[in-house]
């Protein structure tokens, strides 16, 4: 098993570029989320999703879109980027085994930078 | 929303040493996962400890859920134990499944 992969893993880009992010994860897990690490701070959430065709925003949402077409598969877009986004932004899945069972598992991040 | 404070916020070892990592967090929660951040990036589970005490090699943890803290010890500690340690908490409302991170201890092993 690859666990939880993300695509690509370095990416510079223009203000007001568009881009999106890719994770997969091959663990049949039910969850997937989006945080963003910056220096000095733990992750934040950006948003995250519960089921396939169902998504829904987290601590950070704004300036983000994301669509979960596939069980597999999460996507993250930035339509228009702006520096402020600049960021390591890790992937994550989990699949809840009870109600109150929910680890997650993490990709190896994107290092964006945005100039 | 609910805060986590990790403790000390920097350590500096020499290698052989043991440590003592601390997490508080401001209300319940139905899950704490520690996370250690390799110098490469990576996250890399260490422990789902939403209470009691769980024990992997030289590392364990211990999570007292009723006064709001985890513990991650580190005995005969290797350069390879560098890094950053994150203690992570989930507290579910609804359909709000995120985990809240603390900031981090950064714990750097010399030889």
């Amino acid at each position: 098993n690859a666990g939880v992969t993300q695509t690509p893993k370095f990416r510079v880009l223009k203000t007001g570029q568009s881009m999106t992010l890719l994770c997969a994860q091959d663990m049949n897990h039910e969850y997937m989320y989006w945080y963003r690490q910056d220096p000095g701070m733990g992750l934040r959430l950006i948003h995250y999703s519960v089921g396939e065709g169902t998504t829904a925003k987290g601590e950070v949402p704004d300036g983000y879109n994301v669509s979960r077409l596939k069980k597999q598969n999460f996507l993250l877009g930035l339509e228009s980027a702006a520096p402020s986004q600049t960021s390591v932004y890790f992937c994550a899945s989990s699949y809840p085994r009870s109600r109150v069972y929910n680890e997650q598992f993490f990709g190896p991040g994107t290092r964006l930078t945005v100039l | 929303g609910i805060q986590v404070e990790q403790s000390p916020p920097d350590l500096i070892l020499q290698e052989g040493a043991n440590s003592t990592l601390r997490c508080n967090f401001s209300d319940s929660v139905n899950n704490l996962q520690w996370f250690h951040q390799n110098p490469w990036g990576q996250l890399i589970n260490l422990f789902y400890i939403p209470s009691g005490t769980k024990q992997n090699g030289r590392l364990s943890a211990t999570t007292v859920a009723t006064e709001r803290y985890s513990l991650l010890y580190i005995s005969s500690s290797q350069t390879t134990d560098s890094g950053v340690y994150f203690c992570a908490v989930e507290k579910r409302i609804g359909s709000n499944y995120k985990l809240t991170f603390g900031k981090g201890t950064l714990l750097t092993v010399n030889p």
